[in-house]
């Protein structure tokens, strides 16, 4: 079936870049999100990716996607200590209401 | 404010007992989720809701059950067939539809049986 696979633990420096690995298994996904929770909270999308895109830039934040590979990665430039939370890679399951979610990547910050 | 609630935040059951975890929505979604999340394995769909008086199994429903009465509304209930219900339920909300599936999620509800 439909899988999406995270490492469970990062650990970054603060000021320095994080990245969040993920690899899925549906390649009929149109889009790919990533999510972050808080402690004690719900997800909060982050961003996304279109399918046709390579590389997507939001400020701090950088997604590259290899569709090849099935891999997706979320990079995060100059990591806060605020940006410590469990991050989700997610992509469209076999219905356009369903998306499968990763384990969950807990980011932790380091001084 | 638009958004979605889950009420109660903490939950405590005994075993053998029924129990309804609330989840309400009033950003006009027709579509609605339930998730469980245990440490380490992510985000596990439970039921979930395209429209009003329709709703589909999860991964694991077992043990669970839900009504989609109104549009804002959501309710599961976890019955003592669940076999290990201690974790933490979320909730979640989108427009049903569209290949973009942006969820919306509520602040969940972690439920402990003693």
């Amino acid at each position: 079936g439909e899988d999406v696979e995270q490492s469970l633990f990062l650990s970054v420096r603060e000021g320095d870049s994080s990245v969040i690995n993920c690899t899925y298994t549906d390649s009929s996904s149109t889009y790919l999100y990533w999510y972050k929770q808080e402690p004690g909270a719900g997800l909060q999308l982050l961003t996304y990716i279109f399918s046709n895109m390579d590389m997507k830039q939001d400020q701090r934040l950088t997604v590259l996607l290899n569709k090849k590979d099935k891999h997706l990665s979320l990079r995060i430039a100059d990591t806060q200590t605020g940006d410590s939370a469990i991050y989700f890679c997610a992509g469209g399951g076999s219905s356009a209401s369903k998306i499968i979610f990763g384990s969950g990547t807990r980011l932790s910050i380091r001084p | 404010d638009g958004g979605i609630t889950q009420s109660p935040k903490y939950l405590f059951r005994k075993e053998g007992q029924n129990v309804t975890l609330s989840c309400e929505q009033n950003l006009n979604h027709d579509a609605m989720y339930w998730y469980r999340q245990d440490p380490g394995q992510g985000l596990r769909l439970i039921y979930y809701s395209q429209i009003v008086n329709d709703f589909q199994k999860g991964d694991i429903a077992e043990g669970y059950s839900v009504s989609r009465e109104k549009k804002e509304s959501f309710p599961l209930t976890v019955t003592s067939a669940q076999k290990n219900p201690t974790a933490f339920y979320l909730c979640a909300s989108s427009t049903a539809g569209l290949i973009y599936n942006e969820q919306f999620f509520g602040p969940g509800t972690r439920l402990t049986v003693l």
